[in-house]
């Protein structure tokens, strides 16, 4: 069955940091590639997403993510994180463009 | 637009008891999605719809569980009986035919079940 793996399941850093988080799928097809966003309390919101092109994709708040296709990886990284970037980030992958599967999430605590 | 709306944001109810949760999609889209989000588990896709059609259901735990779209802008959960581990935040997203595959979540139920 087609997967979505998160490896962390909490990171905690420090304000300034650097943040690199971890996304692998099974392969499946055609796939669309995403990354969510849940801050405390809130429902999710897409931070950015990779359909074909420059594997190299910017989003929101100074979030990138890359494709590597033959590592079927899709990391999130952002240089320098801040204290509101506290949340539950989930990729997700679409297959074939049909169903949406989510990881099981990882949660990011900055401290101040 | 308003977004997409769910119904109840919380529900607390006793083991046994019947548990409908309800969600209105973003108007013109044609998928729709329930996600159940727990700690142990995270964002699982229970199920989802295209075009008011279910197309996997694969997702839903058991057959206490169940989902309609009688119409584009309206569709339920129910879960009869309900169970102790039935307790989680429930998600509906839905998505549109030129959404570039991008969903749109509502805000969430939150059930406990007592």
């Amino acid at each position: 069955a087609q997967s979505v793996s998160q490896h962390n399941h909490h990171v905690i850093l420090s304000e300034a940091a650097s943040l690199e988080l971890g996304c692998n799928y099974s392969y499946g097809g055609t796939v669309n590639l995403f990354w969510y966003v849940q801050y405390p309390g809130q429902h999710l919101q897409l931070l950015l997403k990779y359909f074909s092109g420059d594997p190299l994709v910017k989003g929101i708040k100074g979030f990138e993510a890359e494709f590597i296709k033959s590592k079927f990886s899709f990391n999130l990284r952002k240089p320098s994180v801040q204290w509101s970037d506290t949340a539950e980030y989930f990729c997700a992958v679409s297959y074939n463009n049909n169903d949406m599967r989510f990881g099981a999430g990882t949660r990011l605590t900055v401290k101040p | 637009d308003a977004g997409v709306i769910q119904s109840p944001r919380h529900e607390v109810t006793e083991m046994g008891q019947e548990v409908t949760l309800r969600c209105k999609p973003i108007s013109g889209h044609n998928s729709l999605f329930w996600y159940r989000q727990t700690m142990m588990r995270g964002l699982e896709l229970l199920i989802y719809f295209n075009n008011n059609v279910p197309i996997d259901d694969s997702g839903m735990p058991e057959d206490r569980f169940s989902a309609k779209m009688p119409n584009a802008s309206f569709s339920t959960l129910k879960i009869q009986p309900s169970e102790p581990r039935d307790s989680a935040v429930y998600f509906c997203a839905s998505r549109g035919v030129s959404g570039a595959n991008v969903l749109t979540f509502g805000a969430g139920s939150r059930l406990t079940v007592l």
